[in-house]
């Protein structure tokens, strides 16, 4: 397909761990990230993982990556209510390097 | 590092007015993208810049929607006449190859 998928949203306890789920569409992609958004704030890069690695751990933060069949994880471990936010995907396609976003997963945690 | 610079932070304007946003991106950043967030959805691109050349304006409403970036660095995005539909959030992102980063964009109301 044509756009960047992601769940609307997700809702966990404190303490849970959290997974939000990206389909992308360009299986060249030379990058690919999760950003955090929180209420009239910019984005935020959390993380990203080059396309060579199937996956990456950042503290909380872990990356898995699924070229086959296109699909991207973000796992945040110990899950916290500062954690509440809207998490986008994105690809950075090949050639020009184009930048395109998921419709992003609005995560909310409860105590 | 000092991050993307936008301004101005919010703005409102009548609808069939003009208006003009700014962008500083991160020295020496080739790649800057302008995006427009409409309320609830993920970024959509408007135009992309390598250097000062464009590279990407194909979401770009070229009736009204204009983009240039002076010299490489500094970039201005101008609506005119702005229609109610074009209330959103403008972000602006630089990206020296690998990750991007965005700035805390301008919240534009039409009314």
């Amino acid at each position: 397909g044509e756009d960047v998928e992601q769940s609307l949203f997700l809702s966990v306890r404190e303490g849970d761990s959290s997974v939000i789920n990206c389909t992308y569409t360009d299986s060249s992609s030379t990058y690919l990230y999760w950003y955090k958004q929180e209420p009239g704030a910019g984005l935020q890069l959390l993380t990203y993982i080059f396309s060579n690695m199937d996956m990456k751990q950042d503290q909380r933060l872990t990356v898995l990556l699924n070229k086959k069949d296109k699909h991207l994880s973000l796992r945040i471990a110990d899950t916290q209510t500062g954690d509440s936010a809207i998490y986008f995907c994105a690809e950075k396609k090949t050639g020009f390097q184009k930048l395109v976003f998921g419709t992003g997963t609005r995560l909310l945690v409860s105590p | 590092e000092a991050g993307v610079a936008q301004s101005p932070r919010y703005k409102i304007i009548e609808k069939r007015q003009s208006v003009a946003f700014w962008c500083n991106p991160i020295s020496g950043h080739a790649t800057l993208y302008w995006y427009q967030q409409i309320l609830g959805q993920g970024p959509k691109l408007l135009i992309q810049f390598q250097n000062n050349g464009v590279v990407d304006d194909s979401q770009l409403p070229k009736d009204r929607f204009s983009a240039e970036r002076l010299k490489g660095v500094d970039s201005t995005l101008k609506i005119q006449p702005a229609k109610l539909e074009d209330s959103a959030v403008y972000l602006c992102a630089s990206s020296p190859g690998g990750e991007a980063f965005f700035g805390q964009g301008t919240r534009l109301t039409v009314v």
